[in-house]
């Protein structure tokens, strides 16, 4: 089914650990967009790409790295995880085109023990 | 930064009943969009609204937009149980800014 696939789904990583979390579309997308959830919250933008080629921090950039590797996939990287890392992970794609909406994958729920 | 803010925080109904929410923004927009989270999963894109639009209607969905305000509103009419979830709207060019939503409970 075409959308946004993310791996994993669920990781567990002890404090200081890295790692990256993945996501790829395959609807062509332009723009990519990676968002944390915390409990009870909207999502915040942690970094996006526009297009490929492209990467620009968003709003809670700290800790974290990406790379556009190419127009279908968009990685996030915790180099040294921390507690406060723990949280739902959600990418997302977005068409060029004057208002297209945004499609998201299912979420990768990450602890950070 | 252009993040909507929603309110009710939760809302509890009645299935067959309307469910209105409201969303406020702070800076000028190209267009409002609505977005459902059922629990634990990502988000869906329900409807769009650009700014030179007032309302637009979409099933049961009927999204209107107050620029002179900066606010929108979302009605969602006949709710079924089905529709329990969270609602959130977002706004921004680009870099899409989520409010923390409106928790919506359609008791059967």
């Amino acid at each position: 089914n075409a959308g946004v696939t993310q791996t994993p789904k669920f990781q567990v990583l002890k404090t200081g650990q890295s790692m990256t979390l993945q996501c790829a579309q395959d609807m062509n997308h332009n723009s990519m967009y990676w968002y944390r959830q915390d409990p009870g919250m909207g999502l915040r933008l942690i970094y996006y790409s526009a297009s490929e080629g492209t990467t620009d921090k968003g709003e809670v950039p700290n800790g974290y790295n990406v790379s556009r590797l190419n127009k279908r996939e968009f990685s996030l990287r915790l180099e040294s995880a921390a507690p406060s890392q723990t949280s739902v992970y959600f990418c997302a794609s977005r068409a060029m085109r004057t208002g297209a909406g945004y499609t998201f994958g299912s979420g990768t729920r990450l602890t950070v023990v | 930064s252009q993040q909507g803010e929603e309110d009710p925080q939760a809302l509890s109904i009645q299935e067959g009943e309307n469910a209105t929410m409201n969303c406020s923004y702070k800076t000028s927009i190209n267009n409002l969009q609505w977005y459902r989270q059922n629990s634990g999963r990502g988000l869906v894109h329900l409807i769009l609204i650009r700014s030179n639009e007032r309302e637009k209607h979409s099933g049961r969905l009927r999204v209107t937009l107050d620029t002179s305000k900066k606010s929108s509103s979302l009605l969602i009419t006949a709710s079924r149980a089905a529709d329990t979830a969270s609602y959130f709207c977002a706004t921004g060019p680009n870099d899409m800014r989520f409010g923390a939503g409106t928790r919506l409970t359609v008791k059967p």
